[in-house]
């Protein structure tokens, strides 16, 4: 059983320009959940996802940041316009359909750098 | 709003020794408590889960203990090598079950 995936694994954008990240959970898995880590700073929570359905999106920016989770394909963490201080890890995590409380499993990450 | 504290933020010792992590919470109402492993550029490994109702886990040589009453937390490693130097994460499940991270503590084991 595969891990969860994160592509890409690392991302450089020029100020101004889109990124979007994408989230493969765990085979099974119906919860995803979206982290930011930023420079010398703790992880800290932004989105959480099931199929379809966006249920917390509380840590998430108000502007510039959306993220979905279809019915078939990965979760897509889309940042829009970017600038300087989005540069960060983001991490994707997953968790099984049974329990939103059980372990959360999270993926490689994607390393952001906007220029 | 769940709080989460790291102490130390850093910690350097020699191999073989046995050492404590420490996590406190502000809000006892919690589902389950992680501790994670992060190494430098990659992402985090899950090492042990306390779920509300127990008091401790083990794995290997690692046992992580939880007091709700208290609001605290310990990981404590054994006869510590070099290969367990990397950051601690402690995080906390509350309802809605978003993650709270504490900021970590970073370990380093000298051989």
């Amino acid at each position: 059983n595969a891990g969860v995936m994160q592509n890409p694994r690392h991302l450089v954008r020029r100020r101004g320009q889109e990124a979007r990240l994408r989230c493969s959970p765990m085979k099974g898995h119906s919860h995803v959940y979206w982290y930011r880590q930023l420079p010398e700073e703790g992880l800290k929570f932004m989105v959480y996802l099931q199929k379809e359905n966006i249920i917390d999106e509380s840590g998430m920016p108000k502007e510039r940041f959306s993220a979905e989770f279809p019915k078939e394909g990965p979760s897509i963490l889309r940042i829009q316009q970017v600038v300087r201080g989005d540069s960060a890890a983001y991490f994707c995590a997953s968790s099984p359909v049974t329990s939103g409380v059980d372990t959360q499993y999270f993926g490689p990450g994607t390393r952001l750098t906007v220029l | 709003k769940q709080e989460v504290t790291q102490i130390p933020a850093a910690l350097s010792v020699p191999e073989g020794e046995n050492l404590v992590l420490n996590c406190s919470f502000t809000d006892s109402a919690i589902y389950n408590l992680q501790w994670f492993r992060q190494d430098p550029g990659k992402g985090l490994t899950s090492l042990l889960l306390i779920q509300s109702s127990q008091r401790e886990q083990t794995s290997g040589r690692l046992n992580a203990s939880l007091d709700k009453s208290s609001g605290r937390s310990t990981l404590y490693i054994a006869a510590s090598q070099p290969g367990d130097s990397a950051t601690y994460l402690c995080a906390l499940n509350n309802a809605g079950n978003m993650l709270t991270f504490g900021g970590g503590t970073r370990l380093m084991v000298k051989p």
